[in-house]
């Protein structure tokens, strides 16, 4: 079967760095993505890694070990705006021929 | 600028009614998908569509909802009869599929249903 795991809840002040982390279980892997959602609004898309290392957007990177099973977003120079619940998700192959599986979301809060 | 659409906004029925949800996706998207968001589950893949075709609707209850595009301009969600624990958020999404790029996926501003 498949699985995502990351952290329910992060904290961090406002100006500081802050890492969410993502560890799956799948058979079929193509790539990891991570969204972002505001409360009463719709994920937005931040990032997808298929290959192992770093991809760098602005203040967001993102992080990907094929051979750990693990991802993680990172957030620079943290703003009140990134507030918010981000979500990884996995896609990979299925019976249909490709599937895409959320994490149950991890909400950050930024605090002055 | 192109965004997913969804109508209504929200719906609020009685147990037992018919609930149409429908979607228009970004033109030029080949992919469509019906998620649904509870704070329990999270968000759920309910039902993905590729060239109009549906692909996967293995996490859709098939006796109650059913999901369909009849055109490549919309795409609805269907739930009969509806029951409380329909109560959700539904998002539909629209993308170009996987690529070396990814399958980045634009999604509407959903639907909130409350079934009473």
């Amino acid at each position: 079967g498949q699985s995502l795991e990351q952290p329910s809840e992060v904290t961090a002040v406002e100006g500081a760095i802050v890492q969410i982390n993502c560890t799956y279980q799948t058979s079929g892997f193509y790539g990891l993505s991570w969204y972002q959602q505001h409360d009463g609004g719709a994920p937005t898309f931040l990032s997808y890694n298929a290959l192992d290392g770093l991809e760098e957007t602005g203040r967001f990177s993102s992080f990907l070990s094929r051979s750990d099973s693990y991802g993680y977003l990172l957030l620079q120079e943290l703003q009140m705006k990134d507030s918010a619940s981000y979500f990884c998700a996995v896609s990979s192959s299925s019976d249909s021929g490709y599937a895409l599986n959320f994490g149950k979301g991890t909400s950050l809060l930024v605090t002055p | 600028d192109a965004r997913v659409t969804q109508t209504p906004r929200h719906k609020v029925t009685e147990m037992g009614q018919e609930v149409t949800m429908r979607c228009q996706p970004i033109l030029g998207h080949n992919t469509v998908f019906w998620y649904r968001q509870t704070m329990m589950q999270g968000l759920e893949l309910l039902a993905y569509f590729r060239n109009r075709a549906p692909l996967d609707d293995s996490g859709m209850p098939k006796d109650r909802f059913s999901a369909e595009m009849p055109d490549a301009t919309l795409a609805t969600l269907k739930i009969q009869p509806s029951e409380p624990r329909d109560s959700a958020v539904y998002f539909c999404a629209s993308g170009f599929g996987l690529s070396e790029r990814g399958d980045t996926q634009y999604f509407g501003p959903g639907t909130r249903l409350t079934v009473l």
